[in-house]
């Protein structure tokens, strides 16, 4: 089965660049999507088809996807960006997630 | 405005079943594919099954197969999950999730707030 690699944890500093990678065979031919999830809340879509933003989410978030890798990018991180990330692609038919990336805004 | 709403969650014994459901409202159900996805204590997230727009095509993860069954009622706007054999490695939290269109491999642009599953004697 396919499986998607993220690293398990990732620190920052507040307003410096922050990236969460996620490693896939092959996964810059697919479409690739992150969604950030806080404490004790549901899951929020950050990035979609690799780097797209949906409406309401800051434009310190991109995203990017070549090779066998895909990279969440936070610029000038806020405390409030402290949450875990998810990335997700698709398969053939199967949804499949990363690990998760907890990133903590020190 | 765009919510989902999960009902149904409880406690069940190992083997026996257990009916989600989630309500949507806010946009056009019948246009969008549906999923649902589970979260284990602690633990990252799980694609469980997804439901194209029109209904006509259904998937499902490896660890559910043959157990879970996806449908949608168009009619109601409502997204279901039946759960057969429940294990206890079932036991999660379960988000319907709705999908940017009405094709099934497409990121999830909204979620419901999860309802609690728990497997256990």
């Amino acid at each position: 089965s396919y499986e998607l690699t993220q690293p398990p944890s990732v620190s920052v500093s507040p307003g410096q660049t922050v990236s969460i990678t996620c490693s896939g065979d092959k996964l810059g031919n697919k479409n690739t999507c992150w969604y950030q999830q806080k404490p004790g809340q549901s899951p929020v879509l950050v990035i979609y088809q690799d780097n797209k933003r949906p409406s309401g989410i800051p434009e310190r978030f991109s995203g990017s996807n070549s090779g066998n890798t895909a990279t969440l990018t936070i610029s000038g991180t806020q405390a409030m960006d402290e949450a875990d990330y998810y990335c997700q692609t698709w398969d053939s038919s199967t949804g499949v997630f990363g690990g998760g990336t907890k990133l903590t805004v020190l | 405005e765009v919510k989902l709403l999960e009902s149904g969650g409880g406690l069940v014994q190992p083997g026996g079943s257990l009916r989600l459901s989630c309500a949507a409202s806010g946009f056009i159900f019948s246009s969008y594919a549906m999923t649902w996805v589970r979260q284990a204590p602690g633990k990252g997230l799980e694609w469980v099954s997804s439901i194209s727009g029109s209904g006509g095509r259904t998937y499902n993860g490896d660890s559910v197969k043959g157990r879970f069954t996806i449908s949608r009622d168009d009619s109601k706007n409502t997204l279901s999950l039946q759960m057969n054999s429940l294990r206890a490695e079932d036991t999660a939290v379960y988000y319907c999730a709705k999908g940017r269109s009405s094709k099934e491999k497409e990121a999830f642009d909204m979620w419901g707030q999860g309802t609690v599953v728990t497997v256990s004697s």
